[in-house]
């Protein structure tokens, strides 16, 4: 069975602070893909990166990187320099190959205080 | 622009009313979802459909029905059986396959009244 698990509830930071969010997966599929998506408080879920199972190669975009370890089966996020504008709700999610459907993790509440 | 267009934004429902979302998309989108959002939790999926005039039960169907008569629309009804409907929901949209993003519209709140 697919999980996703972010174990962070919510997460306090102060302005410029860097900050790390949790995410650890369990499935049985070898091919698989990962994503994270930002829901600000106008509620759109925004897509921020997919990750295939067989490309472990760490991404940076701007303030935003990804580190995703299959040995410990975690696709982490981080925001460097973090801004105000970052506060929002963070997902995790899962899909498995032929799969229908994105299986969410509960989410990381990050409040950025200026 | 292309995107998903959920309305209404809010939405208030008497105990024992059936209520539509209504969910569009002009992204030529194959496959669309609605999932439910309550609090502390994560996004709970009710229904999709891969195709048009059809359709198939999420997770957590009950008290909701769905039709997809054209590929742009997707409709949600939160029938009378659903008891305990006030949620947050959210329509999605993807290419098809598991292997592409899926794109949001804004929500749907819905209050039970």
């Amino acid at each position: 069975a697919q999980k996703v698990t972010q174990a962070q509830t919510e997460i306090s930071v102060v302005e410029k602070e860097d900050v790390t969010l949790d995410c650890v997966y369990e499935t049985r599929d070898t091919t698989y893909y990962l994503f994270w998506y930002k829901q600000p408080p106008s509620g759109e879920l925004v897509f921020l990166i997919r990750r295939n199972s067989f490309d472990e190669q760490n991404e940076i975009s701007g303030r935003y990187s990804w580190n995703f370890q299959k040995s410990t089966s975690s696709f982490n996020f981080t925001i460097t320099a973090s801004q105000v504008v970052d506060s929002a709700v963070y997902f995790c999610a899962l899909s498995e190959t032929g799969a229908n459907n994105l299986f969410f993790g509960t989410g990381t509440r990050l409040t950025v205080i200026p | 622009d292309g995107g998903i267009t959920q309305s209404p934004k809010y939405l208030f429902r008497k105990e024992g009313q059936n209520v539509t979302l209504s969910c569009e998309q002009n992204l030529n989108h194959d496959a669309m979802y609605w999932y439910r959002q309550d609090p502390g939790q994560g996004l709970r999926l009710i229904y999709y459909s891969q195709i048009v005039n059809d359709f198939q039960k999420g997770d957590i169907a009950e008290g909701y029905s769905v039709s997809r008569e054209k590929k742009e629309s997707f409709p949600l009804t939160v029938t009378s059986a659903q008891k305990n409907p006030t949620a947050f929901y959210l329509c999605a949209s993807r290419v098809g396959g598991s292997v592409t993003e899926a794109f949001f519209g804004q929500g749907t709140r819905l209050t039970v009244v």
